[in-house]
């Protein structure tokens, strides 16, 4: 079966603190994507990348950074981290653009700063 | 800049209805259509997907059609079961493999 694994399920972090959320997936996929989701506001696209090394920005890139060394794992970096940064971050892999291709999700990890 | 909608955003049924959960989104120009399935606290699991040349999919109990000229979608529910009580959302592919998601529907199915 395939997957997408997110390192933690739950995080508790201090306020200023560099933080690392890590996605690996076993398909051989070219895209990763992390969202953060909040009530009321859906699903929100931090960064995008299309293949080992790159990285693009979504919809709300500010205060994260991503990395991707190796086609299998993607890594959301929070550099400060801040209240605002509370939330259920979810990663997901698709194989390259095109009609037959859907995503496949992680479970998420639900990020608390205090 | 695409826009998903769904409708209801909450909805309750008895057991053993038969259901419809709507979407609408606003730019036609899409790859594919689709639907998550999510339980609290957790991620998404996918459904169903439409391509864009196809007009819906079955899946189980699962039926999702696709009207990609007026912008919407349909999952169609049969027979409802408690365990189906969970937050469908659906999403559309655009350019560059991004999906555009609505904010979901919240369906309880009651005993």
């Amino acid at each position: 079966d395939v997957k997408v694994t997110q390192s933690s399920r739950y995080l508790v972090k201090r306020t200023g603190e560099k933080v690392f959320l890590e996605c690996v997936q076993d398909m051989d996929h070219e895209n990763m994507f992390w969202y953060r989701q909040d009530p009321g506001l859906g699903l929100r696209l931090i960064y995008f990348s299309y293949d080992v090394k790159m990285k693009e920005k979504g919809d709300i890139p500010e205060g994260y950074s991503v990395s991707r060394e190796k086609k299998e794992r993607f890594s959301l970096i929070l550099e400060s981290a801040s209240t605002n940064q509370t939330s259920m971050y979810l990663c997901a892999s698709s194989l390259v653009t095109g009609g037959k291709n859907g995503y496949t999700f992680g479970s998420g990890t639900r990020l608390t700063v205090v | 800049k695409q826009e998903v909608t769904q409708i209801p955003a909450a909805l309750s049924v008895p057991e053993g209805e038969n259901l419809v959960l709507n979407c609408s989104f606003t730019d036609s120009a899409i790859y594919n259509l689709q639907w998550f399935r999510q339980d609290p606290g957790k991620g998404l699991t996918s459904l169903l997907l439409i391509q864009s040349s196809q007009r819906e999919q079955t899946s189980g109990r699962l039926n999702a059609s696709l009207d990609k000229s007026s912008g919407r979608s349909t999952l169609y529910i049969a027979a409802s079961q408690p365990g189906d009580s969970a937050t469908y959302l659906c999403a559309v592919m655009g350019t560059a493999s991004k999906l555009t998601f609505g904010t979901g529907t919240r369906l309880q199915v009651t005993l």
